[in-house]
């Protein structure tokens, strides 16, 4: 049965600094692996997938990378703004079925 | 364009009541699940709904959840005789669905339960 983890469960940054989030998973054979944003009180915002073949994508400040055999992928935010307070959540699609299973988030709170 | 619109966005119901929980996906998208996100389990998947094939139902907690997809488009999630531990907020998804590799969920806003 496919696991996702996500450390920390908390993180506090000064503006400015890089984000650095970490997601785990146990069963390498996925399909996909996305990135989501989830403001308080609202949906998951997609911000990233990465097909089972890449080993990373970019979109301008978010960077992510993917490592498969290891079960592994990061999640960078570069030059972090108070407007990036909000949980991450990392969710892999496995071939056992056409449904995402998810991290428990990694709460960010950027201080101005 | 829209993106997946849901209703309603908060219900509060009282225990042993019925609920139903819809669902408008995005124009285009095939595919079609709903997940539920809870304190104490975070987010899990219910069931997927993909064209005219049957659903895979394999993540529903208890014969009291069922859901139907009409049309190929809005999704109804109803729960019978509902119980306190059924609050939780319901949230779906829709995807296009064309390659297993780049098939990206897009969610709703979701409808917070709360049984009394």
């Amino acid at each position: 049965k496919q696991e996702v983890t996500q450390i920390p469960a908390a993180l506090s940054v000064p503006e400015g600094e890089n984000l650095v989030l970490n997601c785990s998973f146990t069963d390498s054979a996925i399909y996909n692996l996305q990135w989501f944003r989830q403001d308080p009180g609202k949906g998951l915002t997609s911000l990233l997938l990465i097909q089972s073949s890449q080993r990373e994508q970019t979109s301008g400040r978010l960077n992510a990378s993917l490592d498969k055999s290891s079960g592994r992928s990061t999640l960078y935010i570069a030059a972090s703004q108070p407007g990036d307070s909000a949980t991450y959540l990392c969710a892999v699609e496995g071939a056992a079925g056409n449904k995402l299973t998810f991290g428990g988030g990694t709460r960010v709170l950027v201080k101005p | 364009g829209a993106g997946v619109s849901q209703s309603p966005s908060n219900k509060v119901t009282e225990k042993g009541k019925d609920v139903e929980l819809r669902c408008d996906p995005i124009s285009g998208h095939t595919a079609l699940y709903w997940y539920r996100q809870s304190l104490g389990q975070g987010l899990e998947f219910l069931i997927y709904f993909q064209g005219n094939s049957a659903p895979d139902k394999s993540g529903l907690p208890s014969d009291r959840f069922s859901a139907e997809r009409t049309g190929g488009s809005v999704s109804t999630l109803t729960i019978q005789r509902t119980q306190q531990e059924d609050s939780a907020v319901y949230l779906c998804a829709s995807s296009f669905e064309g390659l297993r590799q780049n098939n990206e969920q897009f969610f709703g806003p979701g409808t917070r339960l709360t049984v009394l």
